[in-house]
């Protein structure tokens, strides 16, 4: 049972241009997300997160929006750059509430890949 | 301050051997946990444990994988007579008390022939 999916495995932009990375979940439960970024032969690194009280979520470059009643969340880059090529996941607290330190659940992730 | 350290970064093993990955959390951290990528995968979770004591291994196989996480040393992540089917990423991540978002290694790769 997948409870955290990203349906699109990969997607091409152009740079400057916006990027949107979504994910759907499907356990009501949630409430905190997260979005880390790899590069291959790297681990993965944090990137941006947002809790279920909220809607949006800003850091600089990165955007995450969160739309409760749809269970969907979206990154998005603007403007995008060469540098931000890489693999994108979400992710989700499996261990039930937001603090909680133990296990996330991941999405399949989304190859970005920005074109200079 | 140094992060993660997972080693070794590459492992072959031949079918029936034994793996062991070793991981050093980041300085002040106390938790650890073991995700496993197998190929065109996302990362699943396998194993979180704290300073002797094993706190959620529900996504371990039953068989052949155990993980430990000593007073003194890395954590280790065991797996006994390989198959080629255990051929993934494996990643380490470290977390301090009550923190979100934590701090994964470089992962080891693991190839069983």
């Amino acid at each position: 049972d997948q409870q955290v999916k990203q349906n699109s495995p990969s997607l091409s932009v152009q740079e400057g241009r916006i990027s949107i990375l979504n994910c759907d979940y499907t356990n009501s439960m949630f409430d905190y997300f997260l979005w880390y970024k790899k590069y291959p032969a790297e681990g993965p690194t944090f990137l941006i997160s947002i809790s279920s009280i909220k809607d949006k979520n800003e850091d600089g470059r990165f955007t995450v929006f969160l739309n409760k009643s749809a269970k969907h969340l979206s990154l998005h880059i603007v403007p995008s750059q060469p540098g931000d090529s890489a693999v994108y996941f979400c992710a989700a607290p499996g261990g039930g509430g937001s603090g909680n330190t133990g296990k996330l659940i991941f999405g399949q992730g989304t190859t970005l890949q920005v074109k200079p | 301050n140094a992060g993660v350290m997972q080693n070794p970064r590459h492992l072959v093993r031949r079918r029936g051997q034994e793996a062991r990955l070793r991981c050093s959390p980041m300085k002040g951290h106390s938790h650890v946990y073991w995700y496993r990528q197998l190929p065109e995968e996302g990362l699943k979770f396998m194993v979180y444990l704290q300073k002797e004591n094993i706190i959620d291994e529900s996504g371990m196989p039953k068989e052949r994988f155990s993980a430990e996480f000593p007073k003194e040393g890395p954590s280790i992540l065991r797996i006994q007579q390989v198959v080629r089917g255990d051929s993934a990423a494996y990643f380490c991540a470290s977390s301090p008390p009550g923190r979100y978002g934590y701090t994964f290694g470089s992962g080891t790769r693991l190839t069983v022939v």
